[in-house]
């Protein structure tokens, strides 16, 4: 079946300093990757999505290629900031008539000033 | 951005109860969806919804569980009746159209406790 695979967390890093969050996924059809971002008390909201292969997608500093050869859609941000703080989840979707998105665990995010 | 509201943000329940969660969807969003949270675990599609009609169910969407959206309400998740292992976060989300490519818009979630 479809599978997200994700950096485990929590990681924690200082301000300023760069982020890598790896992500790999496993599907038979050609998806569609997205970036969601969650904060507390809150739903995940997109960060941000490619749905063509090779393609960059980017928003807010962060961003991440859609390697199809790879199967990987690893998020990096070159300095981040206390209020990066969050969960970041790396998810496929396949369309079709359904839409089902396939969310890998999660990883936790925490940004010390 | 679009907001989804859901309604309540907490509820506890005997186990055995009905419960019913409520989602306010993106005004002119077309498809509508659950997904279920476990602490510590990562969030699973539960049913997808279209059209008055489930256009995909999971398997952990348990013949207890029914979704409907009369007239243009509320979107519903019931649970009747409830079991231990329903605690968890429930998330509701809509989407414009059914692709790959379009965005889920997600709501803050109701945390369900069964007792």
């Amino acid at each position: 079946g479809d599978s997200v695979t994700q950096t485990e967390g929590p990681v924690t890093l200082s301000e300023g300093t760069s982020l890598t969050v790896n992500c790999s996924y496993e599907t038979k059809q050609y998806p569609t990757l997205f970036w969601y971002v969650q904060y507390p008390g809150e739903g995940p909201q997109l960060l941000f999505k490619v749905p063509k292969a090779n393609e960059k997608g980017s928003n807010r500093g962060f961003e991440a290629t859609y390697n199809k050869e790879a199967t990987s859609f690893h998020l990096q941000k070159a300095s981040v900031q206390e209020s990066d703080s969050a969960v970041y989840y790396c998810a496929l979707s396949k369309g079709s008539n359904t839409n089902k998105v396939v969310f890998g665990t999660g990883t936790r995010l925490q940004v010390l000033p | 951005g679009p907001k989804v509201l859901q309604i309540p943000s907490h509820q506890i329940i005997d186990m055995g109860q009905m419960v019913t969660l409520n989602c306010d969807p993106v005004s002119n969003h077309l498809y509508f969806y659950w997904y279920k949270q476990i602490l510590g675990q990562q969030m699973e599609f539960l049913v997808n919804f279209y059209n008055g009609k489930v256009m995909e169910k999971s398997k952990l969407f348990k013949d207890q569980f029914s979704v409907e959206r009369p007239d243009g309400s509320y979107f519903t998740l019931k649970i009747q009746p409830t079991a231990l292992e329903d605690s968890a976060v429930y998330f509701c989300a809509s989407s414009l159209a059914g692709g790959r490519q379009d965005t889920q818009y997600f709501g803050p979630g109701t945390r369900l406790l069964v007792l």
